[in-house]
């Protein structure tokens, strides 16, 4: 049964930057069929996908062109987890972030618990 | 970028009746549609997959239908456990994936 449990800073400052981390189990980061992203829920945007990174013999990443300038999505294979940064970041970031896996570019079968990130001062 | 839309926002039903629920496509997505419900303070939980294949261990009172750009989630006999928010999602323009706004199911 494959499991993400999610982790990082509930308040973060406007300008700084976001930071959050994905521990997976009953899978593995590495997986070459699995992708492992990032979603976000406001009250304004609705559920909003961020960006994946998956491995496929090397490393890739998409990002939503909303964010793409300001996210980095990274694995980490020592952990098995995966990490989201959003950096300059407004109140508008203000959200529930949640990690999730889907395969072959389908359907979100895992979610992790969900963190809310305030954006205040 | 895939535009999906929810209607009703708000749909009211008595417990046992029938719910129907819509989700439209701005473009064809094919049969790459799922289906989700959301409880307050949960993750969205997947019900539906492939626009009508039930996610493991969701029950038989679910169902899906549609393709192209038409959806509906019809629940045929509803329990005090289904009210919730549903949410589409195409996965057809992947990996730009997009979901609708939601329906609020509530208790009539």
């Amino acid at each position: 049964q494959v499991q993400l449990q999610q982790s990082g800073p509930g308040l973060v400052k406007p300008s700084l930057t976001l930071s959050l981390t994905c521990a997976i189990s009953g899978d593995s980061v590495s997986s070459n069929s699995a992708a492992w992203n990032w979603i976000r829920q406001s009250p304004s945007r609705g559920l909003e996908w961020l960006g994946r990174t998956y491995y496929r013999s090397k490393w890739y990443n998409d990002y939503a062109v909303s964010v793409k300038s300001r996210i980095t999505i990274n694995p980490d294979t020592s952990k098995n987890q995966f990490s989201l940064q959003l950096n300059s970041l407004t109140p508008e970031d203000t959200a529930v972030y949640y990690c999730a896996r889907n395969k072959g570019g389908s359907y979100f079968g895992y979610w992790g618990q969900g963190t809310l990130v305030t954006v205040s001062s | 970028e895939i535009v999906m839309t929810q209607s009703p926002a708000t749909l009211s039903v008595s417990p046992g009746e029938r719910a129907t629920l819509s989700c439209r496509a701005s473009q064809s997505v094919s049969s790459n549609l799922a289906w989700y419900q959301q409880k307050p303070g949960q993750a969205p939980k997947l019900l539906i997959y492939g626009a009508s294949t039930r996610a493991t261990g969701i029950p038989a009172r679910f169902s899906g239908s549609g393709s192209g750009t038409e959806f509906t989630l019809t629940i045929s006999s509803l329990q005090s456990e289904d009210f919730a928010i549903y949410y589409c999602q195409q996965y057809n323009n992947w990996p730009q994936y997009t979901f609708g706004q939601g329906t609020k199911l509530e208790i009539k």
